[in-house]
């Protein structure tokens, strides 16, 4: 079975950090590439940022929202992704999921459960 | 960079039809939008992507042959038919823009579909 399961959420304080990681399984990890999206409380989804594949030198973009503060990895050879937050702030309050990119489209076909973050004194 | 519009929300009756709309910005009217379900308490579910031609791809896994997709000009319609309860959702419509260090991804707003 195809899955996505992301960890490491929980609250922390403004300026703080966390990272949290989303394990791959029942699919070729390495050979995708992988996104992180946010879900403020009530709100719509937003992109965070994106990791390439070995393929395409694991390069990274970000939404401009956390360019700067927040840093995308990967580790093909443990089916990892990792996004690394610092500065954090209390906008970046949300639910974070991964999604699996379909290689011939695009899309965001594979979808994790989400792990809550909360930024708050 | 495209905006992408939907309104808030849609009601339809237990098994009637509705259509969502996302509405790209001015300058788009080429561009592909995926469709995303989350059910509440969820994560998204990819539905389809769509362009003026039609589905792009194939439909998200388990996705029923109620839902179809529809691109006209700046907008790309989702359409269920025979709604049934598991269809209460808040329906996503997103796009990719530029290449390379210049990608981005946009989200519109989100669509809750009450069922009635």
């Amino acid at each position: 079975e195809v899955q996505l399961v992301e960890s490491g959420g929980g609250l922390v304080q403004p300026g703080g950090s966390l990272r949290l990681s989303c394990a791959a399984s029942g699919f070729t990890f390495s050979d995708h590439y992988m996104d992180w999206v946010r879900q403020a409380p009530g709100k719509g989804l937003e992109w965070v940022g994106r990791t390439r594949n070995k393929a395409n030198s694991y390069t990274t973009e970000y939404a401009a929202s956390v360019k700067g503060r927040f840093t995308i990895s990967r580790d093909d050879s443990k089916n990892s992704l990792y996004l690394q937050m610092n500065s954090l702030k209390t906008e970046d309050t949300a639910v974070y999921y991964c999604a699996r990119i379909y290689s011939s489209f695009g899309y965001m076909d594979v979808w994790g459960q989400g792990t809550t973050v909360t930024v708050s004194s | 960079q495209p905006v992408l519009t939907q309104p808030p929300s849609a009601s339809a009756s237990l098994g009637a039809s509705v259509t969502l709309t996302c509405t790209l910005s001015s300058g788009y009217s080429n561009y592909q939008v995926d469709w995303y379900q989350q059910r509440p308490g969820k994560g998204p579910r990819f539905v389809m992507r769509v362009g003026t031609g039609g589905i792009v791809g194939s439909k998200g896994d388990g996705i029923p042959d109620r839902f179809s997709v529809l691109g006209s000009g700046l907008n790309r319609y989702l359409t269920i038919k025979n709604i049934q309860e598991e269809d209460e959702s808040d329906y996503h419509c997103g796009a990719d823009h530029g290449s390379g260090s210049n990608f981005v991804w946009v989200f519109g707003g989100g669509t809750k579909l009450t069922v009635l």
